[in-house]
């Protein structure tokens, strides 16, 4: 079984502030981890994840997480948030031999100009 | 460039018509999925399949059918469709690589409303 926990629902940050997006996650085999935004509208892409391979993962748009086995966590952080980033947040988890996505509630991030 | 096509966009349906919804993968993945994504519930998997041929239920498949037409092809059906069926509806698809499981990749989606 696995599941991933989303901590906060809506997250606003100022435009040149850093942005964490936290994402905590169980599984019962080694994980995969992903994380994906969505813009309004659209469909769901992939910004970075991770396959256990470097445990600091970096993904498109300047955005990076870090796999943390101790913590269970895959928080997604970027150093300087721009008005673009404006989106809502997916982490999601997936188990070896089992290719099925387990999704978090998400996370709306807000820039503020 | 097409990735995964979902048609149609946009639906509005009545309580107890059918409809179904089409999706197709042009990257040769032989995993595919549907999901429905809610408010404050992220996306939840209806039904998957693994391989042409084979189709196993998700969290919520209670009111839909599902057909893997072919490799490329993927339906999800609604029968008799109800309003907790109002949703936007994603297609996926994904492939192992040397064991590893590859990100999925999304169609657009489907918004659909039942009145």
């Amino acid at each position: 079984a696995q599941s991933v926990t989303q901590l906060g629902s809506h997250v606003s940050v100022s435009e040149g502030a850093l942005v964490l997006l936290r994402c905590n996650y169980s599984s019962s085999v080694p994980p995969y981890l992903f994380w994906y935004v969505q813009y309004p509208n659209q469909g769901l892409q992939l910004l970075l994840k991770y396959t256990s391979a470097a445990t600091l993962v970096k993904g498109i748009n300047g955005f990076e997480a870090e796999f943390k086995k101790s913590e269970t966590s895959f928080h997604l952080t970027k150093p300087s948030a721009h008005m673009s980033d404006a989106a809502e947040y997916f982490c999601a988890v997936s188990g070896f031999g089992n290719e099925k996505l387990t999704f978090g509630t998400g996370t709306r991030l807000t820039i503020i100009p | 460039n097409a990735g995964v096509t979902q048609t149609p966009k946009f639906q509005v349906l009545k309580t107890g018509q059918s409809m179904t919804l089409q999706c197709a993968q042009d990257m040769n993945h032989n995993s595919m999925y549907w999901y429905r994504q809610d408010p404050g519930m992220g996306l939840r998997l209806i039904y998957y399949s693994a391989s042409e041929g084979t189709t196993d239920k998700g969290e919520v498949p209670n009111g839909y059918n599902v057909s893997r037409l072919n490799k490329r092809e993927f339906s999800l059906r609604l029968e008799s469709a109800a309003p907790s069926q109002t949703s936007v509806y994603f297609c996926a698809s994904s492939e192992v690589l040397s064991g590893i499981n590859q990100p999925q990749h999304f169609g657009d989606g489907t918004r659909l409303s039942i009145l």
